[in-house]
């Protein structure tokens, strides 16, 4: 268990719905990096948090959004969805701003219809 | 663009048959390389960072080491329970947050 949270483990909706993917950090990790691993893409870098504020910008649609609340937990939010949004979306968190030390959540499985 | 790619895509061993575990990369300034284990339907679980060439790292039946182009991971005897997806990422020294992850290399380790 590596003490980070993320829930819903599984969501299926359906095409041009949106969803809330939720992720908890370790105790005491102010980073926060959601990273999306399909089939025959692997890992991808979406976005990253540190203590509330965004930190980089990978490959995240712009139907996708994300924060970081004040208690450090943070949400993924997608939007208008589509097919090819099917995947694991995995959370991770590490104490500094640098993802030297990366302790990854057990992911969300999405499955859009 | 960082690019990894792993080598091979999948590896079946006989329990005790040592053999290794490629990573090549193509990043402008490597801050560091990292090596991750995967499990199914699980999260990958955090194994090495290495940062200079010439530098390893060790833990248990795995060794982890690291040139100027490709970092190796080295399993020795190992069990079944080493079966997994071994991943490895890079962390560019431009961009220190933009990880770039290979798609894995599947270990099977046999009876």
């Amino acid at each position: 268990d590596s003490g980070v949270t993320q829930t819903p483990k599984h969501l299926i909706t359906a095409t041009g719905q949106r969803v809330t993917l939720r992720c908890s950090p370790r105790s005491g990790d102010l980073s926060v990096y959601w990273y999306q691993q399909s089939l025959d893409q692997g890992l991808q870098f979406l976005i990253h948090y540190y203590n509330g504020e965004e930190r980089a910008k990978g490959n995240i649609l712009e139907r996708f959004s994300a924060q970081q609340f004040p208690d450090l937990h943070s949400e993924l939010n997608l939007s208008s969805l589509e097919l090819g949004d099917s995947a694991l979306y995995f959370c991770a968190s590490s104490v500094s701003g640098q993802p030297n030390t990366q302790y990854f959540g057990p992911g969300t499985r999405l499955t859009v219809l | 663009e960082d690019q990894v790619t792993q080598s091979p895509e999948a590896l079946r061993l006989q329990e005790g048959e040592s053999s290794s575990l490629n990573c090549s990369y193509t990043v402008s300034g490597l801050r560091g390389l990292f090596w991750y284990r995967q499990d199914p339907g699980k999260g990958p679980e955090f194994l090495f960072t290495l940062y200079s060439a010439g530098e390893e790292k060790e833990k248990e039946r795995l060794k982890a080491t690291l040139t100027k182009k490709e970092s190796f991971l080295h399993i020795t005897a190992p069990k079944p329970e080493d079966s997994a997806t071994y991943l490895c990422a890079v962390q560019p020294r431009s961009e220190a947050q933009k990880v770039t992850f290979g798609t894995g290399t599947k270990l099977q380790v046999i009876p």
